[in-house]
């Protein structure tokens, strides 16, 4: 039973646009998102994170979205730059019955080119 | 501040052998969770500890893998025996504090790449 799911496995884009990568998930009891960026040979590192209260979180260039009634959130990097080239992973998390578990999806390889 | 250590980095067994993993969680972080990342998946939590006693195993195949974190600061997870299909990264991470409220950030260390021939 796959949760969170990233239907994207692969990304391209050009160096200064915009990346979106999306993210649905199954579970109405999800109340914290995150996005998690992966280089290889490293472990995942904690990218931007939104509450289920909110419909939007920024910081610097990375946006994230959250459509609850869609179930689907999205995280937009503009302007995209090649060190952004990564796996990005979407999370969550229902703090209420699962306390700190995350639920991650299977991953989405972004490839910026310059 | 020195991340969370995990070792080996590599490991090549065969099917029916014993492994272990090592984890050192950064210096005061009370929680320390294991991960399994088969290919082409997301990390799946198998047990998380809080200082030495464990918060949830639900998803930890019992039969085979172990854990402890005796002091509750290292921790060992180790398969007894091996099957092809435990083949995956096994991360650790790190929280400095329990969940409430917040989201406690969870640092990952870098792995260790388990191959089961």
């Amino acid at each position: 039973d796959q949760q969170v799911k990233q239907n994207s496995p692969s990304l391209s884009v050009q160096e200064g646009r915009i990346s979106i990568l999306n993210c649905d998930y199954t579970n109405s009891m999800f109340d914290y998102f995150l996005w998690y960026k992966k280089y290889p040979a490293e472990g995942p590192t904690f990218l931007i994170s939104i509450s289920s209260i909110k419909d939007k979180n920024e910081d610097g260039r990375f946006t994230v979205f959250l459509n609850k009634s869609a179930k689907h959130l999205s995280l937009h990097i503009v302007p995209s730059q090649p060190g952004d080239s990564a796996v990005y992973f979407c999370a969550a998390s229902a703090r209420e019955t699962s306390g700190s578990r995350l639920t991650f999806g299977e991953g989405t390889q972004l490839t910026v080119n310059p | 501040e020195a991340g969370v250590a995990q070792s080996p980095r590599y490991k090549i067994i065969e099917k029916r052998q014993s492994v272990a993993f090592w984890c050192n969680p950064i210096s005061g972080h009370a929680t320390l969770y294991w991960y399994q990342q088969i290919l082409g998946q997301g990390p799946k939590l198998l047990i998380q500890f809080q200082n030495n006693g464990v918060v949830d195993d639900s998803q930890l195949p019992k039969d085979r893998f172990s854990a402890e974190r005796l002091k509750g600061v290292d921790s060992t997870l180790k398969i007894q025996p091996a099957k092809l299909e435990d083949s995956a990264v096994y991360l650790c991470a790190s929280s400095l504090i329990p969940w409430g409220g917040g989201y406690n950030e969870q640092f990952f260390g870098p792995g260790t790449r388990l191959t089961v021939l």
